[in-house]
C-alpha cells in the first residue's frame, strides 16, 4: 500500500536558519503530494501541494519540489522565524483511489 | 461558508458506552475523510465517503467502529463499547473530487475513554 516517511523530529533551529524536513513516499502510479502543517492549539491545514513530477509547491516562503526519481517531497524554506513553530505533515493522495496518506509528522521549534 | 464543523470537541465517557461523533463538511465538497490522531503521531486514515457512498474502509477499524453519511452532507462516526485504547483525537476532513484533492480539516473531536 502507499505509505510516507518523515524525518523524525523534533528539529530545532535559530531563527533565519535554513530548513530541510525530508519526505520519501511510496505509492503506485502518481499521486498528489502535499505538506499540511499543524500550529499549536489549531486544526491541519494545506501548506503547499505538488500534482506531478517535478512541480514545485510554494507558500509562506516554503517550498518542496515532487521528484519522481527519487520518490521525494523534501520541504524547505530559507529562514525560519519562530512563528513557523509547528508540527509538519507530508502526505500523498492516490490518484486511483484518493485516499489521502500522511506520515508521521516532524516537529519544528525556532528558537529566537 | 463556515468550514469544517465537528461536534463535540470532547467527550469523556465511561469504557463500554457508545459514542457518535458527528461532522458537517464544507457545503459543496463531495468527499467526506474521518481520521484518528493520537499524541505524536500523524493523521491516521478510517474511512472516507464520496457523496453518500462509504468507498474504503481501513482494516485496522474493528467493528466497533461504524460510520454513515446518509444524505450525502453531515456524517456521523459511532464507536461502540469504547475501550481505552480509543482515546484519541478524531479529524474530520472534506474535499472536492476534482482537482488535486485538497483536504479541509475540521477541528477535531478529542475522546477521553475512562
Amino acid at each position: 500500500g502507499n505509505s510516507v516517511t518523515q524525518m523524525e523530529g523534533p528539529v530545532t533551529l535559530s531563527e533565519e536558519a535554513f530548513l530541510t524536513i525530508n519526505c520519501t513516499y511510496t505509492a503506485t502510479g502518481y499521486p498528489s503530494l502535499f505538506w499540511y502543517v499543524q500550529y499549536p492549539g489549531e486544526g491541519l491545514q494545506l501548506l503547499l501541494k505538488a500534482t506531478k513530477a517535478d512541480d514545485k509547491g510554494s507558500n509562506k516562503g516554503f517550498e518542496a519540489t515532487y521528484r519522481k526519481e527519487t520518490t521525494s517531497f523534501h520541504l524547505e524554506k530559507g529562514s525560519v522565524q519562530v512563528s513557523d513553530s509547528a508540527v509538519y505533515f507530508c502526505a500523498l493522495s492516490d490518484l486511483g483511489y484518493q485516499k489521502v496518506t500522511f506520515g508521521t509528522g516532524t516537529k519544528l521549534q525556532v528558537i529566537p | 461558508d463556515t468550514g469544517v464543523s465537528q461536534d463535540p470537541r470532547h467527550k469523556i465517557t465511561k469504557r463500554g458506552q457508545n459514542v457518535t461523533f458527528r461532522c458537517d463538511p464544507i457545503s459543496e465538497h463531495n468527499r467526506l475523510y474521518w481520521y484518528r490522531q493520537t499524541l505524536g503521531q500523524g493523521p491516521e486514515f478510517l474511512t472516507y465517503f464520496q457523496n453518500e457512498a462509504q468507498l474504503e474502509k481501513s482494516r485496522l477499524l474493528s467493528d466497533r467502529f461504524s460510520a454513515e453519511r446518509p444524505k450525502g452532507s453531515f456524517s456521523t462516526l459511532e464507536i461502540q463499547r469504547t475501550e481505552q485504547g480509543d482515546s484519541a483525537m478524531y479529524l474530520c476532513a472534506s474535499s472536492l473530487s476534482s482537482g488535486a484533492n485538497v483536504l479541509t480539516f475540521g477541528a477535531g473531536s478529542r475522546l477521553t475513554v475512562l
